[in-house]
């Protein structure tokens, strides 16, 4: 079966630069949310969009936007790098943002961001 | 205030051993899944389990085992007979009633030969 797809897989980039973080949802999915888990950390939610509209934000820098494209598809876009954007970052989709099918939430396997 | 705590930070046990992984979980809402994931060294999640509130009956998968009670807000996971491969970082995770997770500090597991 199709699973989330995150791209790339590994990133490096150099303080102040900016980074573009892909990820395909499952097909059918039309919601997507982003995590951050900084090495040793729980991951943290980001931002949620549903059918291409923000559906929920959480502790996401203003550095850092997002969108949902018509296709389902989300990016993540990350300006003005610090060394403490270094973290594992995951996408997650869902049929769905309420009800039984929200709850079928399946996590790509991340990208992993180093800042130097 | 943490809405998911998992107070064992690092596990460290003995091949065969059983190991529970405690969960305690905050919420008021009536409507709420609790999950278990698994985060190997690779880093990937790995879904194990998920739970409504309205289902507290306990669910056995293998060596797996998970006990949820509501009147504790506990959400325990047990691994019987432990094996090297087990060892992981394993998260607990709430999800309300429509909302992203919130997921716990997580509890790194190591299962010694």
């Amino acid at each position: 079966a199709a699973g989330v797809i995150q791209s790339p897989r590994h990133l490096i980039k150099e303080k102040r630069e900016t980074a573009t973080l892909k990820c395909y949802p499952i097909p059918r999915h039309d919601t997507v949310y982003w995590y951050q888990q900084g090495p040793g950390q729980d991951p943290q939610f980001l931002i949620s969009f549903y059918e291409k509209m923000q559906s929920d934000k959480g502790s996401i820098p203003d550095r850092f936007s997002a969108q949902q494209f018509s296709d389902y598809h989300s990016e993540l876009n990350m300006s003005s790098l610090e060394l403490g954007d270094s973290a594992l970052y995951f996408c997650a989709s869902s049929l769905g943002w309420v009800g039984a099918g929200a709850n079928e939430q399946f996590f790509g396997p991340g990208t992993r961001l180093t800042v130097l | 205030a943490q809405k998911v705590t998992q107070a064992q930070t690092e596990i460290s046990v003995v091949e065969k051993e059983d190991v529970t992984l405690d969960c305690v979980y905050e919420t008021r809402d009536t409507t709420y899944y609790l999950f278990w994931y698994k985060q190997p060294p690779s880093g990937e999640l790995v879904f194990l389990i998920r739970r409504n509130s309205f289902d507290e009956q306990n669910e056995i998968s293998g060596r797996y085992s998970w006990n949820f009670q509501k009147s504790t807000s506990s959400f325990n996971f047990t691994i019987t007979a432990s094996q090297v491969v087990d060892s992981a970082v394993y998260f607990c995770a709430l999800r309300e009633n429509f909302n992203k997770f919130y997921f716990g500090s997580g509890t790194k597991l190591n299962v010694k030969p």
